[in-house]
């Protein structure tokens, strides 16, 4: 059964806690992404990643981090230095690491609250 | 920089009611343009998408888009709207470095 796993569904985070939200995908995609949905404020994009061992910020990376040791599993750190970090985090991967053409996979999602 | 707006934010329509939500996008490039649909609940999933050719395309549940390179848009159309379509809509654009830029949403609630 293939696709994007993302656990856990709900996470509470206290303050000055780092927390890290896991993202697995078994679909052999080469690049995945991580988004952050607020209300009223769509997607948008935190980091991603189009090949193991290499990513890029996206628009707002700050008070996060990430790493891709393995094509399959790209977790995201939400850090201290993240002052409003309640959200719903979204994790996508697409077959495609360069160029047009690749149809974003998205997983479930976690919801992150802070204590 | 590229960028993506979506002007109807709620939008309430009786059962069997056409509907067209709007999207404009900024980007001086090639456009590779996506709508997104999350039923509650669900995951975020493709609706359709452009990417060359017929600038008409059709994509599942009877929607369809049209992309219209003057006008900067790629609007979403159903003739006849179903309860089932309840859900938030989500335009996005593919653009430099692989990434996908998305608009705001807009929440559609079909009424019985």
């Amino acid at each position: 059964d293939g696709g994007i796993t993302q656990s856990p569904k709900y996470l509470f985070r206290k303050e000055g806690q780092n927390v890290t939200l896991s993202c697995e995908q078994n679909l052999n995609h080469d690049a995945m992404y991580w988004y952050r949905q607020d209300p009223g404020q769509g997607l948008r994009l935190i980091y991603y990643s189009q090949i193991v061992n290499d990513f890029q910020k996206g628009d707002i990376a700050e008070g996060y981090s990430v790493s891709r040791e393995k094509k399959e599993s790209f977790p995201l750190t939400v850090t201290s230095a993240q002052k409003n970090p309640t959200a719903f985090y979204l994790c996508a991967s697409n077959p495609t690491g360069t160029g047009p053409g690749g149809t974003q996979y998205f997983g479930p999602g976690t919801r992150l609250l802070v204590l | 920089a590229q960028s993506v707006s979506q002007h109807n934010h709620h939008v309430i329509l009786s059962e069997a009611a056409s509907l067209e939500l709007g999207c404009n996008y900024s980007y001086g490039g090639t456009v590779n343009l996506f709508w997104y649909v999350q039923y509650p609940g669900q995951h975020l999933q493709l609706l359709l998408k452009y990417f060359s050719g017929d600038p008409l395309v059709k994509g599942i549940k009877g929607f369809e888009a049209e992309f219209i390179k003057s006008k900067f848009s790629f609007n979403l159309r159903k003739p006849s709207v179903q309860w089932s379509d309840t859900a938030e809509y989500f335009c996005a654009l593919l653009g430099g470095g692989n990434k996908l830029t998305f608009g705001t949403g807009t929440q559609l609630k079909v009424e019985l």
